[in-house]
């Protein structure tokens, strides 16, 4: 299956930006979703796993959602800051425990 | 703290194999799988595969046929190989940990692999 993201989005500090993640085929309930933040020259973190559980240290700014009819994912970022202004992708898992990422969105803080 | 460090050569000739190892410290293998997942910009992130500590393997089926991934714990190491390499995997090769609660929680910092010849 595929997990298709918009290829950017963008908003001033301060605001909301909400991330999309489609699941093509199979149910998006039927698997975990986790969301990583890749920054330039760095590592991805974890910002999101389990669906909508934060790592130690990230930000409550952060938060994670499920919805099943529309079989999507979805990232939230509040409070926009600089520091956010990354790479994020989406991941879950099919049926035979092998993991598919999402696309991946840029996220630009105007 | 678990820390994950790649090595291996950056630069490998058309045709030829791929190999890289993750040294991992400051935490026990055991009980954990361990992968390997790769980035570039066409592309973006995309898992290879894993391997148990106890050996048990599991690849990314578009890669299966090209991949090996094996786990040596008593050095405290995991390798990839990717045979007949091509322009297509050239990427920042990343090894990671899965941790217990799903989530790859522990990366190493990547290291770039072109193909070139």
């Amino acid at each position: 299956f595929l997990l298709t993201q918009p290829h950017s989005v963008s908003e001033s500090p301060g605001k909301t930006v909400i991330i999309s993640c489609t699941r093509s085929s199979g149910s998006v309930v039927s698997n975990s979703v986790q969301w990583y933040q890749l920054r330039p020259g760095s590592a991805p973190t974890t910002v999101i796993f389990a669906d909508n559980q934060r790592p130690a240290g990230v930000p409550d700014r952060f938060s994670g959602s499920v919805d099943g009819p529309s079989n999507s994912a979805s990232l939230t970022i509040s409070g926009l800051k600089t520091e956010d202004e990354a790479d994020y992708f989406c991941q879950s898992y099919d049926t035979t425990n092998h993991a598919v990422f999402g696309t991946g969105t840029k996220v630009t803080v105007l | 703290q678990v820390q994950l460090q790649e090595t291996g050569p950056g630069l490998v000739r058309p045709s030829e194999t791929l190999s890289l190892t993750c040294s991992v410290s400051g935490g026990s293998m055991t009980s954990y799988y361990w992968n390997w997942i790769r980035h570039s910009p066409g592309k973006g992130l995309e898992w290879i595969g894993y391997v148990f500590s106890n050996g048990n393997t599991n690849y990314n089926p578009s890669l299966k046929s090209r991949v090996t991934i094996s786990v040596d714990t008593s050095t405290n190491e995991f390798s990839l190989r990717l045979s007949s390499v091509t322009a297509a995997d050239t990427a920042v090769y990343y090894c990671a940990r899965d941790s217990l609660d799903g989530h790859f929680d522990s990366w190493g910092q990547g290291a770039l692999v072109s193909v070139s010849s």
